[in-house]
């Protein structure tokens, strides 16, 4: 258990909907990431928190956006969904800012667009 | 942009051997860093070794090592004692120094472990 909790497990949604995925880092961790696995586009970065500030962002389409919260929980929050969003949508956290850091990972929410 | 390819989709070892997995990256920088990740079944992305790239040394962690090649930008992941539970994809992944937690992934590479 790497210490970094991700709800829900699972979520199934239509097309057009909006999601909310949630993100508890490790204790004592201020940065966190978030990360989509896909089939054809592999993993890819998509957004970087430190301590509540936007730090990064990587491949992330306008229709996501994220934030976190005060407590360092993040969330991911998904609108417009298209059959194309279903992935692996992982989050990490490390202890500072990132440079060089080992990420720890949750263990994912599987996001099924029908 | 930086890549990083790892030319094996697929590989199987008897329990007990050792096998290496191999990564290739492409960067300009000169201070970066590696890791591999591993992906059993249950989903979950496992940090199994980092390492920096100005560090001569190879990284260890207890069954797994590394080969740091700088020159031929080379970073393979050697597995000693195979064991059934090491199952998983293996993913490595380069880090630049100047990001902040923007790991670049190979593609993977599917370990079997047959007994």
């Amino acid at each position: 258990d790497s210490g970094v909790t991700q709800t829900p497990k699972h979520l199934i949604t239509a097309t057009g909907q909006r999601v909310t995925l949630r993100c508890s880092p490790r204790s004592g961790d201020l940065s966190v990431y978030w990360y989509q696995q896909s089939l054809d586009q592999g993993l890819q970065f998509l957004i970087h928190y430190y301590n509540g500030e936007e730090r990064a962002k990587g491949n992330i389409l306008e229709r996501f956006s994220a934030q976190q919260f005060p407590d360092l929980h993040s969330e991911l929050n998904l609108s417009s969904l298209e059959l194309g969003d279903s992935a692996l949508y992982f989050c990490a956290s490390s202890v500072g800012t990132g440079l060089g850091e080992k990420l720890f990972f949750g263990s994912g929410t599987q996001l099924s667009v029908l | 942009a930086q890549t990083v390819t790892q030319s094996q989709p697929e590989m199987s070892v008897q329990e007990a051997e050792t096998v290496t997995l191999s990564c290739t990256y492409d960067t300009s920088e000169n201070n970066y860093y590696l890791f591999w990740y591993k992906q059993p079944p249950s989903r979950q992305m496992i940090l199994v070794i980092r390492q920096e790239a100005y560090k001569q040394q190879n990284a260890t962690e207890n069954r797994f090592s590394v080969n740091f090649q700088k020159a031929a930008k080379s970073f393979s992941l050697k597995i000693s004692d195979s064991q059934l539970g090491d199952t998983a994809m293996y993913f490595c992944a380069f880090m630049k120094p100047r990001t902040q937690g923007n790991l670049i992934f190979g593609k993977g590479t599917k370990l079997s472990v047959k007994p």
